[in-house]
């Protein structure tokens, strides 16, 4: 099984500055990574798709990087509504895995 | 309008069993893998099973296979899921998801949930 380790834990920082999510696996995914945003009592929501693909109707603001082993989420400058939990999930291999999460709180 | 909304989740009893739903529409359904992903209480997420748009092909996550069922019927627009031999860590909210086209296994739509509780 891939393991995705996302770090930090949780992430305290201010409207409008920007935000670097980190999603390491145990062996490499290639460009089979997926970023969701989930905020409370809601759905995830798809962000990034094949590592730097932006999802239908997602903002500029969000960007993505990485291939192989490691990649990183960026939101350039945030907005009030990005506060929520982030989860990687690799397409690699079965079973389909996800990260534990990034929380990212309004400091 | 993509929509998915889940339904029959419940209580149940350890070694019981309970059969999900997830009516679709907004989209050609018998296009689309479909899977359905799992959140525990105040836990991250975990993918659970999926089923390719013409149901010929599904996977399990090792937790659940020999348990679940994931089924579709696409003449009704609806997934499902059979649950059988419930244990205490089956409880979660359930979530269908699906599959963005050929990228199938990246889920671009998820329904609000379902809350299964399973607990004497």
């Amino acid at each position: 099984e891939i393991v995705l380790t996302q770090s930090p834990a949780t992430l305290s920082l201010s409207p409008g500055e920007r935000a670097t999510l980190s999603c390491r696996a145990s062996q490499s995914v290639s460009n089979y990574l997926a970023w969701y945003q989930q905020k409370p009592g809601q759905a995830p929501r798809l962000l990034i798709h094949s590592a730097s693909n932006r999802a239908t109707g997602i903002p500029a603001r969000f960007s993505g990087s990485g291939s192989g082993t490691d990649f990183s989420l960026h939101i350039s400058s945030l907005e009030p509504e990005d506060f929520a939990v982030y989860y990687c999930q690799q397409r690699y291999n079965w079973p389909l895995t996800f990260g534990g999460g990034t929380k990212v709180e309004i400091k | 309008e993509v929509q998915l909304v889940e339904s029959g989740g419940g209580l149940e009893q350890p070694g019981g069993s309970l059969r999900l739903s997830c009516a679709a529409s907004g989209f050609t359904f018998s296009s689309d893998a479909m899977s359905w992903v799992r959140q525990a209480p105040g836990k991250g997420l975990e993918w659970v099973s999926v089923i390719t748009g013409n149901g010929g092909s599904t996977y399990y996550a090792d937790s659940v296979e020999g348990r679940f069922t994931i089924s579709r019927d696409n003449s009704k627009n609806t997934l499902y899921l059979q649950m059988n031999s419930l244990r205490a860590d089956d409880t979660a909210i359930y979530y269908c998801a699906k599959g963005l086209g050929s990228n199938w296994l990246t889920f671009d739509y998820w329904g609000q949930g379902t809350l299964v509780t399973v607990s004497s």
